[in-house]
């Protein structure tokens, strides 16, 4: 247990549904990330929330909004998917002040697009 | 602008012997620097993090890198490899922005055969 809950963990969903990630944070950070994971390659950074301020879009297609109520709470909206959408999305948190500390990541959700 | 190289996607040794993992970066600032390991279906861990500090650091289940700034390197080592270590290992880097970014590699999937 990372302190970091996402739910759910898998989630199948059509191209014309909308639905919801969630993620929690427990440990008291202060930036929250979604990333996407798919086979074969890289981590994409998609969406960094620092103080619930979105600071970073790394050109995600607008079918995926996401929101951040508060420090602990992240969500990501989807709508109107692809089947190329379909991965694992991982959340993660960190506190970012002085110094660089590490990230926590979630156990993810695994999304198939169908 | 910040990059890592992870040299091999793909390392198989045999349990109890030595784990090399190899990882190469390119920053314009003083990095920080993890290892971070995957389990199937399962979200990121981290290993350790070197920041500026020691430049051999030691992480969890025995695990060790060394940050060797002529060479631009940061190898993941265990001089015995247990089953449990078959994984996704990724090498990641955040810059000294401190905007709590990391930058991940492609990641190295270790096959340990008995």
């Amino acid at each position: 247990e990372t302190g970091v809950t996402q739910t759910p963990r898998h989630l199948v969903m059509g191209m014309t549904n909308k639905k919801s990630l969630k993620c929690e944070q427990h440990l008291g950070h202060n930036a929250m990330y979604w990333y996407k994971q798919s086979a074969k390659k890289p981590l994409e950074l998609m969406f960094v929330y620092s103080l619930e301020e979105r600071v970073e879009n790394n050109s995600v297609p607008s079918r995926f909004s996401p929101e951040c109520p508060n420090s602990s709470h992240l969500f990501l909206h989807l709508h109107t998917l692809q089947p190329e959408d379909s991965a694992l999305y991982l959340c993660a948190s960190s506190q970012v002040a002085g110094t660089t500390t590490e990230a926590f990541f979630g156990q993810g959700t695994r999304l198939t697009v169908v | 602008a910040q990059s890592v190289t992870q040299l091999d996607s793909h390392v198989s040794v045999s349990e109890g012997t030595p784990v090399l993992l190899r990882c190469n970066y390119s920053s314009s600032y003083s990095p920080s620097l993890f290892w971070y390991v995957q389990h199937p279906n399962k979200g990121l861990q981290l290993l350790l993090k070197y920041t500026s500090a020691a430049t051999l650091v030691k992480g969890i289940n025995g695990f060790e890198a060394e940050f060797k700034k002529s060479e631009t390197s940061f190898h993941l080592t265990k001089p015995s490899a247990h089953m449990s270590d078959a994984a996704e290992y990724f090498c990641v880097v955040t810059p000294s922005s401190n905007t709590g970014k990391l930058i991940f590699g492609q990641g190295t999937t270790l096959q340990v055969k008995p």
